[in-house]
């Protein structure tokens, strides 16, 4: 059962532009919803991360919107580089004692210069 | 520090070999698990340890086992390899159970044939 739904699965966009990912939750009791950043052969790294008590977080270029109503969050990446070209993973989690991270599908990502 | 470190890299099994994949970390966290990452699926929680001695099932636990005997330590085998357990597979850590950090290894390709 895929808890966390993420598209797209593949996103072009050209150096400059804005990438836009988003995912979308079933599980209301999920309240920590991190943002991991793939590039090839190497393991996932946390990129960025939210809590539903706030909109939105913004960091560098990164920047997570919050829905909580709409069970939906999304990445943008303003400025986009090609050094951005990875594939990006969304995730959730319910903080208590058992703590599972859910992840999306991922969307990989090629910036083109 | 090293973080957490994977062994082997790449493995070729064939059908019904077992085997086990190695994963140690050294920055003393309390919380360790491992995902396999399939092409589309994301990645799926395997199994998933919230210290020493204590061990619990993820979203895909069939055909693999895992122990943790130490706090450093988190190996998964795989009883009796098939073809669908051909994957990429990931171990990371977090400093507790909760919502905080993940750090994940360089990951372990497996194919069985």
């Amino acid at each position: 059962q895929q808890q966390v739904k993420q598209s797209p699965q593949s996103l072009i966009v050209q150096k400059g532009g804005i990438s836009i990912i988003n995912c979308a939750y079933e599980n209301t009791a999920f309240d920590y919803f991190p943002w991991y950043q793939q590039f090839p052969g190497k393991g996932p790294a946390l990129l960025i991360a939210i809590r539903p008590d706030v909109s939105e977080k913004k960091e560098g270029r990164f920047t997570i919107s919050f829905n909580k109503s709409a069970k939906q969050f999304s990445l943008h990446i303003m400025d986009s580089q090609p050094g951005d070209s990875a594939t990006y993973f969304c995730a959730a989690s319910i903080r208590d004692s058992s703590y599972k991270l859910i992840f999306g599908s991922g969307t990989r990502l090629l910036v083109r210069p | 520090n090293a973080g957490v470190t994977q062994t082997p890299k790449f493995q070729v099994l064939k059908t019904g070999q077992s085997m086990t994949l190695q994963c140690a970390q050294d920055m003393n966290h309390e919380y360790m698990s491992w995902y396999r990452q399939d092409p589309g699926m994301g990645l799926r929680l395997i199994h998933y340890s919230v210290g020493a001695g204590i061990t619990d099932q993820g979203e895909v636990p069939n055909g693999y086992n895992v122990s943790r005997s130490t706090t450093e330590d988190f190996p998964l085998r795989l009883l009796s390899a098939a073809p669908s357990q051909t994957s990429v597979y990931f171990c990371a850590s977090n400093l507790r159970a909760g919502n905080t950090e993940a750090f994940f290894g360089q990951g372990t390709r497996l194919t069985v044939v």
